[in-house]
């Protein structure tokens, strides 16, 4: 079945920098990736999402880049802020609906 | 738009008895709603998706009659644990999908549960 390999498992970052998370999906026919913040006891909250049509989408300071032939889509955070600071999911959809989550990475930034 | 609630957030129950937790679309139908488990420091791991009106789909190795999901209406989903055990304690967190939004997931606030 479809994979999704998320790494690193833990980033830590200086208030300011960048953070970069990658991820690797198996399934070819993978046709929507989106990325996930998560607060402790909280649910997923959607940051950016992409399509397979779609090589890199943009919000402020989130991008996601997608690469189909390599089968891999990264997360880009610019200026990081210590309020960036969660667990990030990234996500394959395999066929309408339903997705595939990585397993996560710890984002820590230190003011 | 697009809220979805759980209830209860927190439920503290015995070995052996059974626990309901409810998903509810509020501003939205929903063409499909999804079961999630997830256990501490751990990704979210999809248990069952279910559609309104026929038999939920299990992923593998999660047991069907262990975890009963119902979904009644297009804008409720149940998932009952049935005899619960300490290693079924875990945030369990649904989420629902509209038609409008071809593959994006609204998730509910989560259910925090804890057999002892």
């Amino acid at each position: 079945g479809e994979n999704v390999e998320q790494h690193p498992s833990t980033l830590s970052v200086q208030e300011g920098d960048s953070a970069v998370i990658k991820c690797t999906y198996s399934d070819s026919a993978s046709n929507y990736f989106p990325w996930y913040k998560q607060e402790l006891g909280k649910r997923p909250q959607l940051i950016i999402d992409i399509r397979s049509n779609v090589g890199e989408k943009k919000d402020q300071r989130i991008a996601v880049t997608l690469n189909k032939t390599a089968k891999h889509f990264s997360l880009h955070i610019t200026e990081t802020q210590p309020e960036d600071s969660a667990v990030y999911f990234c996500a394959a959809s395999i066929r309408a609906d339903k997705l595939i989550f990585g397993t996560g990475t710890r984002l820590q930034v230190f003011p | 738009g697009a809220v979805v609630s759980q209830h209860p957030s927190r439920v503290i129950c015995k070995s052996g008895t059974s626990v309901k937790i409810e998903c509810r679309s509020l501003d939205f139908q929903a063409t499909t709603m999804f079961w999630y488990r997830q256990f501490p420091k751990q990704s979210l791991m999809l248990m069952a998706t279910s559609n309104e009106g026929s038999k939920a789909t299990y992923e593998q190795g999660v047991e069907k009659d262990k975890f009963l999901i119902n979904h009644a209406s297009l804008t409720l989903s149940t998932l009952t644990v049935t005899s619960a055990h300490p290693e079924d304690s875990s945030f369990y967190i649904c989420s629902a999908s509209r038609l409008e939004h071809y593959n994006e997931q609204f998730f509910g606030p989560g259910t925090r549960l804890t057999v002892l």
